[in-house]
């Protein structure tokens, strides 16, 4: 089983629509959770971090955890082109290191 | 901001070549990681290190290791470079063992013919 597994995708939307994204983990001591987005050809860089259970906001992003479920989850509202990308889920280990999962693209259709 | 630079950004290097690929990072971070990147299996990690000196295996360390001489520079040495280790190149800082968030440099493009 794999540490951190994502939905495959891709995922189509259309503009305005709210995109989902899924994430499962392995370790259940697990503590801090992350959403990165990577445009093609880019670097991935830092959208969200939860750290409790239940649902962190961010502008249009949410952020949802459920540890009993070993579950992480990302809400995307009012999707726009420039929300395409791929977007990789991490999980902090107890030893400190980032796990990621092998990411999920999105695109936005105008 | 917190930069983190890679050496290069494309590189191409033939099969039983010695292959440095360097990282630097400007903001005094204590963490620095290497990554390699695949088609359908994400971001793994290869090493990590949290002090100067100081190195930790990652996932696939097979084939790699590396040098932290300096607190801003990390390198990630291919010994004897091969095919299967043609992919993308990530290197990442962070601040401290409980800061968690992590900042990427552009990534280099390795080719192994």
């Amino acid at each position: 089983q794999k540490e951190v597994e994502q939905n495959s995708g891709p995922l189509s939307v259309p503009e305005g629509a709210i995109a989902s994204l899924n994430c499962t983990y392995s370790d259940r001591g697990s503590q801090s959770f992350f959403w990165y987005r990577q445009y093609s050809g880019k670097s991935p860089e830092l959208i969200m971090s939860i750290y409790s259970n239940g649902d962190k906001e961010d502008g249009r992003f949410t952020a949802q955890l459920n540890k009993a479920s070993q579950y992480v989850s990302l809400l995307i509202r009012d999707s726009q082109p420039s929300d395409s990308a791929t977007y990789l889920c991490a999980v902090k280990r107890n030893d400190y290191k980032l796990s990621f999962g092998a990411g999920t693209t999105v695109t936005v259709r105008a | 901001d917190v930069k983190v630079t890679q050496s290069s950004r494309y590189l191409v290097k033939r099969t039983g070549e010695k292959v440095f690929l360097e990282c630097v990072q400007d903001m005094d971070h204590e963490n620095m990681f290497w990554y390699r990147q695949d088609p359908g299996l994400g971001l793994r990690l290869i090493y990590f290190s949290y002090d100067v000196k100081m190195k930790e295996k990652g996932d696939i360390p097979e084939g790699y290791s590396v040098s932290r001489e300096k607190k801003e520079r990390f390198s990630l040495i291919l010994e004897s470079a091969s095919t299967n280790q043609t992919s993308m190149y990530l290197c990442a800082s962070s601040l401290s063992p409980g800061e968690t968030e992590a900042f990427f440099g552009q990534g280099t493009r390795l080719t192994v013919v």
